[in-house]
C-alpha cells in the first residue's frame, strides 16, 4: 500500500458527460501528479501540483483540469467525454522537494466511456 | 515523440534465470531513473532508482546499470520468481522548474515459468 488513496475505483459514464476523479496523497507530500494509462499511449504525465499551485503541464487535453485544495488532496476533472477518454487515471504523490523525488502511485480509477 | 525507449516488449524467463530490460533516452536534461513494477489492476509501485552520478544501484535481487555516456539503463532481475511476473516500466524525469514529471518507456512484461 502506498498510502495514495484514489476515488471511485470504477467509473462508467456515456460520452459527453463530465466526472470527477479524486485522490488524497501521502501524509506530508506536497506534490500530486496525474497520470493516464492507456494501452496505445502508455503512461503520460497529464499535470501536477504543488501546495495547491499548477507547477507542470504534460499533455493534458482542453477538456480535462485539475486542482489541488488546501488540505492537498485533488480532483481531476474530465468533461466532454469521449470514447478515446476510456483509461485509467493514477494519481502519485511526492514530497516534492528538489532532493526527494520519489513518485508513490495510487491504485487507479478505471473509467470506461460508453 | 517516445523520449525513453524499452525493450524487449515481452520476456519470459524460467525460474531462477536473470531477468534483463533495457531503456534509451535521448534528453541529457533527465537526471533521475526510477523503474516501476505494475501488477494486474494495481498501481505502478516503485522498485528501485538511480541518479546518473553513480553506474549501478543494488537493492535485493534488483540491480540497475547506468551508462550515462550512452544514455541507457537497465534493469536485472537475479534469480527471477514466478512472483515477480509483472509489467516492468522505466521512467525519467528532467527535473526542470521544480517538476519531476515522470516520462515513460512503454513496458515490458516479464513472464517467470516455475
Amino acid at each position: 500500500d502506498s498510502g495514495v488513496t484514489q476515488t471511485p475505483k470504477h467509473l462508467i459514464t456515456a460520452t459527453g458527460q463530465r466526472v470527477t476523479l479524486r485522490c488524497s496523497p501521502r501524509s506530508g507530500d506536497l506534490s500530486v501528479y496525474w497520470y493516464q494509462q492507456s494501452l496505445d499511449q502508455g503512461l503520460q504525465f497529464l499535470i501536477q501540483y504543488y501546495n495547491g499551485e499548477e507547477r507542470a503541464k504534460g499533455n493534458i487535453l482542453e477538456r480535462f483540469s485539475a486542482q489541488q485544495f488546501p488540505d492537498l488532496h485533488s480532483e481531476l476533472n474530465l468533461s466532454s467525454l469521449e470514447l478515446g477518454d476510456s483509461a485509467l487515471y493514477f494519481c502519485a504523490s511526492s514530497v516534492g522537494s528538489s532532493v526527494v523525488v520519489e513518485q508513490y502511485f495510487g491504485p487507479g480509477t478505471r473509467l470506461t466511456v460508453t | 515523440q517516445q523520449q525513453v525507449k524499452q525493450s524487449p516488449q515481452s520476456l519470459i524467463v524460467q525460474k531462477g534465470g536473470i531477468s534483463i530490460i533495457n531503456c534509451a533516452y535521448e534528453n541529457t536534461a533527465f537526471d533521475y531513473f526510477p523503474w516501476y513494477q505494475q501488477f494486474p489492476g494495481k498501481g505502478p509501485a516503485l522498485l528501485i532508482a538511480i541518479r546518473p552520478d553513480v553506474s549501478e544501484k543494488k537493492e535485493g535481487r534488483f540491480t540497475i546499470s547506468f551508462n550515462k555516456s550512452a544514455k541507457q539503463f537497465s534493469l536485472h532481475i537475479m534469480d527471477s520468481q514466478p512472483g515477480d511476473s509483472a509489467t516492468y516500466f522505466c521512467a525519467a524525469s528532467p527535473h526542470q522548474g521544480g517538476s519531476e514529471k515522470l516520462v515513460f518507456g512503454k513496458g515490458t512484461k516479464l513472464t517467470v515459468n516455475p
